[in-house]
């Protein structure tokens, strides 16, 4: 099973400054099989990124996803405040789904 | 537009059955496979497996296995999960989430695209 691990845990930022979110692959995951979603509390995830660098309908262009192999980054340009969230990645492979274990976005 | 509904909350007691609905509407349901994801309380998101709504086939991640049951009425575009000889440790909250796989140029591309709102099953005496 490949374990995906997600740095830092926590980050901590203001409103339009830039967060760099970290997912790191126990293996190297094809780029096409690994995507990003965003989680608010009480709300179900919802998809930002797929194939690990394109954005998903609807989400803005101060989202965007780069890597390969084993190490994959969520970048966020300009904080907006509705960004502050948990960031999850997620690996398909050998026929089943990981999620990392979450980066929480929270205000400074 | 693409949605799944999924049933309201449960409250059981150890030992006793649920079974989670979520309903697909606005696309064809036997067009895409249907996972479920588990989240306990503060924690992140499990994968538990997926069901081809085509053939009723499931497929359970490791430590879903044995209690766990993925159904499917394809007649009412609905799937289910069904958890058995509930725990304490079974207390969360229980997604449905459709599966997009495409094909693009020589690459596959596998992701969850639309979630149903959560379900929430809460175990306790």
């Amino acid at each position: 099973e490949i374990v995906l691990t997600q740095s830092p845990g926590t980050l901590s930022l203001s409103p339009g400054e830039r967060a760099t979110l970290s997912c790191r692959a126990s293996q190297s995951v094809s780029s096409s099989y690994l995507a990003w979603y965003q989680q608010k509390p009480g709300q179900a995830p919802r998809l930002l990124i797929y194939g690990a660098s394109s954005r998903a309908t609807g989400i803005p262009d101060r989202f965007s996803g780069s890597g390969s192999g084993t190490d994959f980054t969520l970048t966020i340009s300009r904080l907006e405040p509705e960004d502050f969230a948990v960031y999850y990645c997620q690996q398909y492979g050998s026929s089943q789904y990981t999620f990392g274990q979450g980066t929480k976005l929270e205000i400074k | 537009q693409v949605q799944l509904v999924q049933s309201g909350s449960e409250l059981k007691k150890p030992g006793a059955s649920v079974k989670v609905s979520c309903k697909a509407s606005g696309y064809t349901f036997t067009s895409y496979a249907m996972n479920w994801v588990r989240q306990a309380p503060g924690q992140g998101l499990e994968w538990m497996g997926w069901i081809n709504t085509n053939t009723g086939n499931p497929t359970y991640a490791q430590g879903f296995t044995g209690r766990f049951v993925f159904s499917l009425d394809t007649s009412v575009s609905t799937a289910y999960l069904q958890i058995s000889s509930l725990k304490a440790e079974d207390t969360a909250v229980y997604y449905c989430a459709r599966e997009m796989i495409i094909l693009t140029g020589y690459y596959y591309y596998y992701y969850m695209d639309v979630w149903g709102k959560g379900t929430t099953v809460t175990v306790s005496s």
